[in-house]
C-alpha cells in the first residue's frame, strides 16, 4: 500500500520566514510532485522531479523551490514567506513507468501571517 | 498553453440519478485521462482512469469516455449515493517528455447528491 506522508497538517508562519514542507513516500517512485490548492484553482503544478537530483518549473513556480536529495524525500521551499502563498500544499508521487497513478500525501495548511 | 477545462464547476443531483462531468484538453499528445476523488478533508484518490487507445472503460457504477478528435472525456456516475458527495477532478498527462505521468488537472467540480 503506497504510502505519502507529509511533515506537517498545520503550519502557521510569518512573512519573510524561510519555510520547509517535506514529502516522503516509500514505494520507490521516481516521479514526485508539488501541487497548490486553492478553492475555484483546482490543483496547480509547482515544482515535480522525475529523479534525484532533478528538478523541473511546474506551471506557477515563482516563489519555491525544491530540493530532492534522496528518491524518497521531495520537499518544497518558500525562500521568504508571503501572505498570497498561504494555501493547502499536496505532494505527489508516482511510478515513472505505467502505471502512472499519482498518489497524494494528506496535505499541509499553511498559514503566512 | 496546455489546459484542461472541467465542467460544470457544481453539480447536486438527486440520489439515484445519474451526473455527468465533462472535461475538454488542448495538448493533442496527451495520452493518459485520470479522474480522482476528493472527499472533503482528504486526500484526491484516483477513481478510474482512460488511455488514448481506448473510447470508454467502466468500472461499477463510474465510467469513463473519450473523443480524441473532439478532444473531450467525461465521468459518468450512475445511481448516485451520498457517499459519492465530494469534488471530482479530470486530468490529462502533458504531451511533453522528461516525465511521464506529469499532469494537468481541470479546476474541479462539486458534486453534492441529496438523499
Amino acid at each position: 500500500d503506497v504510502k505519502v506522508t507529509q511533515s506537517s497538517r498545520y503550519l502557521v508562519k510569518r512573512t519573510g520566514e524561510k519555510v520547509f514542507l517535506e514529502c516522503v513516500q516509500d514505494m520507490d517512485h521516481e516521479n514526485m510532485f508539488w501541487y497548490r490548492q486553492d478553492p475555484g484553482l483546482g490543483l496547480r503544478l509547482i515544482y515535480f522531479s522525475y529523479d534525484v537530483k532533478m528538478k523541473e518549473k511546474g506551471d506557477i513556480p515563482e516563489g519555491y523551490s525544491v530540493s530532492r536529495e534522496k528518491k524518497e524525500r521531495f520537499s518544497l521551499i518558500l525562500e521568504s514567506a508571503s501572505t498570497n502563498q498561504t494555501s493547502m500544499y499536496l505532494c505527489a508521487s508516482s511510478s515513472g513507468t505505467e502505471p502512472y497513478e499519482q498518489y497524494f500525501g494528506p496535505g499541509t495548511r499553511l498559514t503566512v501571517t | 498553453g496546455e489546459n484542461v477545462e472541467q465542467h460544470p464547476s457544481t453539480l447536486s443531483v438527486q440520489e439515484g440519478d445519474s451526473a455527468v462531468i465533462k472535461c475538454t484538453y488542448s495538448d493533442s499528445a496527451s495520452n493518459y485521462f485520470p479522474w480522482y476523488k476528493q472527499e472533503l478533508g482528504k486526500r484526491p484518490q484516483l477513481i478510474i482512469d482512460i488511455r488514448s487507445n481506448v473510447g470508454e472503460k467502466k468500472d461499477q457504477r463510474i465510467a469513463v469516455t473519450l473523443n480524441k478528435t473532439a478532444k473531450h472525456f467525461s465521468l459518468h456516475i450512475t445511481e448516485t449515493q451520498p457517499e459519492d458527495s465530494a469534488v471530482y477532478f479530470c486530468a490529462a498527462s502533458r504531451g511533453y517528455g522528461g516525465s511521464q505521468g506529469n499532469l494537468i488537472f481541470g479546476k474541479g467540480t462539486k458534486l453534492s447528491v441529496k438523499p
